[in-house]
């Protein structure tokens, strides 16, 4: 596709269940972005990927969420015994290298931990 | 440490008037600057961004934004708002290596 995939769009869960969320970036995009953005929060780093390089994955809360992504292109984070607190939109973005470079977003998965 | 501030959690303006979003970051070098739109329900769409040059950037849909050293901010204005503008908007920084810091957001609404 020509943007950012995301999926699901929506995904409810319960509290102690593992989720699994995917992002399609952009064809020929090598870096590859994780955000959480919380109600009435701005963006919070998650994790990030830039071609073959190891992962910084710095912004990760606790040791329940990970990211990887296969061959360069598709990403799936998880985050295994959900909490309550997980419950946000978590929203995905790649761009062509880095810092310097545009950011494009997906719409984002919209996660409701009961 | 690099940080943006938006001090203005939500801004309510007149369609017509003119609307200026404040943004001020903490940054040691030279910063790239970014200015972001979210609509209800989608995924941030990039308005406009300084790398360098000149200091006053025009973007999509209007928008434009200076940057100011000396004041570490990089406000977004347009002169005439329109109801389709209501939306959350962010700022952002480029820091060092791969990391962009947002701000919190400013939420914008407009009125008839």
């Amino acid at each position: 596709g020509a943007g950012v995939s995301q999926s699901p769009s929506n995904k409810v869960t319960e509290k102690g269940k593992d989720v699994e969320l995917r992002c399609d970036p952009i064809s020929g995009h090598t870096a590859l972005y994780w955000y959480r953005q919380s109600l009435g929060q701005g963006l919070e780093f998650l994790i990030y990927f830039q071609g073959n390089s190891a992962p910084d994955k710095s912004g990760l809360p606790s040791d329940r969420f990970s990211a990887e992504r296969t061959g360069g292109s598709v990403s799936t984070l998880t985050i295994q015994r959900t909490q309550q607190e997980d419950s946000a939109v978590y929203l995905c973005a790649s761009s062509f290298r880095d810092r310097g470079d545009i950011q494009y977003f997906g719409a984002g998965t919209r996660l409701s931990v009961l | 440490a690099q940080s943006v501030t938006q001090p203005d959690i939500h801004i309510t303006v007149s369609e017509g008037a003119s609307l200026e979003l404040r943004c001020n970051y903490s940054y040691g070098a030279t910063p790239y600057l970014f200015w972001y739109v979210q609509s209800p329900g989608q995924g941030l769409q990039l308005l406009l961004k300084y790398f360098s040059g000149d200091t006053l950037v025009q973007g999509i849909k209007g928008f434009e934004a200076e940057f100011k050293r000396s004041q570490s901010s990089f406000n977004l204005r347009k002169p005439s708002v329109h109801w389709s503008d209501a939306a959350e908007y962010f700022c952002a920084v480029g820091a060092g290596g791969f990391k962009t810091i947002f701000g919190a957001g400013t939420r914008l609404f407009v009125k008839a």
